[in-house]
């Protein structure tokens, strides 16, 4: 069974930093691209950003772009974000999720339950 | 590359035939997704590649297109079916939703 798991969610004022983690379970996990995806209270989903089987293509949503990073550790099975000079629109439920693919152009069919970010002084 | 669903909001009856259309602002072959979310759950793929019926989605469920223009059809509407539905471009980076479309019980 397919799990994945998000931690690292939590309460952070304007301007620091926090780090995502995703611990994936039930299938091999270097065989597929990873991705984040954000959904805002209330609001729709908003892609975040996505990485290759091998980390050797990445994307950013424009919204991101240059403050956030994505990761990942085959060897650990684990999907990390790393997210620098947060924002107040930065606040969002933020989910895990797998490709059906290796690389880029694959659909999402696993997502976790998410992890809630909170942006706030 | 932006993507437009349409209608945002759509009032159905059990047993209707339901279409929600999403059109991107540019040609992205069929590298494009449905997704069905409900309240407090995380979403569910239903269609992928534009057309491909995700292992498990009932028959009722099917998608068309490709270039601009995507289709994703309920044939006959049951009760479990009431919820937000997205689609999603794999075309290229960055890849983008649309903004939804509530599916409500008339």
């Amino acid at each position: 069974e397919v799990q994945l798991v998000e931690s690292g969610g939590g309460l952070v004022q304007p301007g620091r930093s926090l780090r995502l983690s995703c611990a994936a379970s039930g299938f091999t996990f270097d065989d597929y691209a990873m991705h984040w995806v954000r959904q805002a209270p209330g609001k729709g989903l908003e892609w975040v950003s996505g990485i290759s089987w091998n980390s050797g293509s990445t994307g950013y949503a424009d919204s991101v772009k240059g403050r956030f990073t994505i990761s990942r550790d085959n060897a650990k099975n684990s999907l990390y974000l790393q997210m620098n000079s947060l924002r107040a629109e930065d606040t969002a439920l933020y989910y895990c999720a797998k490709a059906r693919v290796y690389s880029s152009g694959g659909a999402i069919d696993y997502w976790g339950q998410g992890t809630l970010v909170t942006v706030s002084s | 590359i932006q993507l437009t669903q349409s209608p945002s909001f759509l009032s159905a009856s059990v047993g209707d035939r339901v279409t929600i259309t999403c059109r991107a602002s540019q040609g992205i072959s069929s590298y494009l997704a449905w997704y069905q979310q409900k309240p407090g759950k995380a979403p569910k793929l239903l269609i992928y590649a534009a057309s491909t019926l995700q292992s498990g989605v009932p028959s009722r469920f099917s998608g068309s297109g490709s270039g601009t223009e995507f289709t994703l059809t309920i044939s006959s509407l049951q009760p479990e079916d009431f919820a937000t539905y997205y689609c999603q471009q794999l075309n290229s980076y960055p890849y983008s939703f649309g903004q939804g479309t509530k599916l409500e019980i008339k």
